[in-house]
C-alpha cells in the first residue's frame, strides 16, 4: 500500500524559533497533500492543501505567513511553523491522496508532535 | 462550510456489534470516509462511500444515505484491539476532507 513518512516524529523547540516538518510519499506520486493539526483528544483540523508546483490553499483562520507550506516535488511537502509559540504545540499530520484508479483514500503520515517551550 | 456530528463515546463488550453514526452538512459532497485512530497514532483508512448503500469489508461495514446526509460505521465481532477513536470525514472538491469530532470506542472484556 501507499506509504507516507514524516520527519521529525517529534520536536521540542524554544519560543520564537522556526520548525520545519517534512512529509514524503514513499511509493507513489502525490500532486496534492494535506496538512492537519490535532490537539489532544480532539479531531483533525484541516490547515491547508498543498499543491505541487503552486501555492498552498489555506483554510479559514489559518495564518499563511505563520505556517509556510512548500510542495517542491511530487513526493515532498514541507510545513514550516515560523516564530513558534507555546500555543502552536500540537500534533501535526500530513496526508496524501492516491487519485489513480479512482482511489479516494487518504494516506496519513505518522505525525509530528511539536512542543514549544 | 462543513459540520459533522458523531457520538463522543461508545462502550461495548467483546464479540458485540456496535454502530457509530455520523450526520453531516456540507456543500459539494463527494463521499463519506471512516478512519480509525489509536492513541498517539496516525489515522488509518477504513472505508469510503460515494454512493448510497452498504459497503462491507470484513468485520467492518459502512453505510451512506445521501438524501439523509447520514452514514454509519458498523463494527461486528468486536475485539479489544478495536478500542480506538473513529472519525467520519466528508470529501469535497479537490479531495479535501473534513473530519468529525471523533467517537471513542471502548471495548470491554
Amino acid at each position: 500500500g501507499a506509504v507516507v513518512s514524516q520527519h521529525p516524529s517529534w520536536v521540542i523547540c524554544k519560543s520564537g524559533t522556526s520548525v520545519k516538518i517534512e512529509c514524503r510519499s514513499l511509493d507513489f506520486q502525490a500532486t496534492t497533500m494535506f496538512w492537519y493539526r490535532q490537539f489532544p483528544k480532539q479531531s483533525l483540523m484541516l490547515m491547508a492543501t498543498s499543491n505541487e508546483g503552486s501555492k498552498a490553499t489555506y483554510e479559514q483562520g489559518v495564518e499563511k505567513d505563520k505556517f509556510l507550506i512548500n510542495h517542491a516535488s511530487l513526493t515532498l511537502s514541507t510545513l514550516t511553523v515560523t516564530s513558534a509559540h507555546p500555543e502552536d504545540s500540537s500534533f501535526y499530520i500530513c496526508s496524501a491522496v492516491e487519485v489513480e484508479r479512482g482511489h479516494n483514500e487518504q494516506f496519513f503520515g505518522p505525525g509530528t508532535r511539536l512542543t514549544v517551550l | 462550510g462543513q459540520s459533522l456530528e458523531q457520538p463522543s463515546e461508545v462502550t461495548a463488550v467483546e464479540g458485540a456489534i456496535v454502530q457509530i453514526n455520523c450526520t453531516y452538512q456540507t456543500s459539494g459532497f463527494y463521499g463519506l470516509s471512516w478512519y480509525q485512530q489509536h492513541d498517539g497514532g496516525a489515522p488509518t483508512f477504513l472505508s469510503y462511500n460515494a454512493l448510497d448503500g452498504l459497503e462491507e469489508t470484513g468485520r467492518f461495514s459502512s453505510f451512506l444515505s445521501r438524501s439523509d446526509s447520514y452514514g454509519y460505521l458498523l463494527l461486528q465481532e468486536l475485539q479489544m484491539k478495536d478500542s480506538a477513536s473513529y472519525f467520519c470525514a466528508v470529501g469535497g472538491n479537490f479531495n479535501k476532507f473534513y473530519f468529525g469530532s471523533g467517537t471513542k470506542l471502548n471495548v470491554k472484556p
